[in-house]
């Protein structure tokens, strides 16, 4: 099992619609969650990170945590074609050999948006 | 303008050829990293270093090394024992503190492919 996964897509969402991308984890101890988008050929940017269990929402875009069943989700509404890119998912994973925390990616859920 | 630096943005190894990636930034940030990405894969950590002069292996360091000698420098050498070397490479920085340091800059990447 991987210890971060998503549907790796695509996901085809019209224009308008609500998009949503989603996250399991396998680490219960995890405190830190991250939502990156990576536009094609380019560096991963920081767009959502979520601590408590819960909704927290940003303009459009809304993470939700629930970490009794480890999942973690994204939300983007209204969608743009600008939205299109690949959703990269991050946790913080305790490493106890390291004696701190490592962050683990996901592989990431490509994300389409039809005008 | 700060940020991360990297550079080349493309480069070529040829068989049996060392090459060195750079990555230099002006944030003041202590923490720096290395990360590999492979398409269809996550970010996988290579190196990185909280301290100057202090430096830790990730979850793939072999056949790479880098050293920390400058708080805003931390080149990455792909030596010849990488055998499958073409990926995707991203520096990335953040502050040291424990709650903040969870947050990565990225730099703009560097994409390796073998001739």
């Amino acid at each position: 099992q991987k210890e971060v996964e998503q549907n790796s897509g695509p996901l085809s969402v019209p224009e308008g619609a609500i998009a949503s991308l989603n996250c399991t984890y396998s680490d219960r101890v995890s405190q830190s969650f991250f939502w990156y988008r990576q536009y094609s050929g380019k560096s991963p940017e920081l767009i959502m990170s979520i601590y408590s269990n819960g909704d927290k929402e940003d303009g459009r875009f809304t993470a939700q945590l629930n970490k009794a069943s480890q999942y973690v989700s994204l939300l983007i509404r209204d969608s743009q074609p600008s939205d299109s890119a690949t959703y990269l998912c991050a946790v913080n994973i305790l490493r106890p050999l390291w004696g701190n925390y490592q962050l683990i990616w996901g592989a990431g859920t490509k994300l389409i948006i039809k005008p | 303008d700060g940020g991360i630096t990297q550079s080349p943005k493309y480069l070529f190894r040829k068989e049996g050829q060392n090459v060195t990636l750079s990555c230099e930034q002006n944030l003041n940030h202590d923490a720096m990293y290395w990360y590999r990405q492979d398409p269809g894969q996550g970010l996988r950590l290579i190196y990185y270093s909280q301290i100057v002069n202090d430096f830790q292996k990730g979850d793939i360091a072999e056949g790479y090394s880098v050293s920390r000698e400058k708080k805003e420098s931390f080149p990455l050498t792909v030596t010849s024992a990488q055998k499958n070397p073409t990926a995707f490479y991203l520096c990335a920085s953040s502050p040291r503190d424990r709650r903040t340091n969870e947050k990565l800059f990225f730099g703009s990447g560097t994409q390796l492919s073998v001739l």
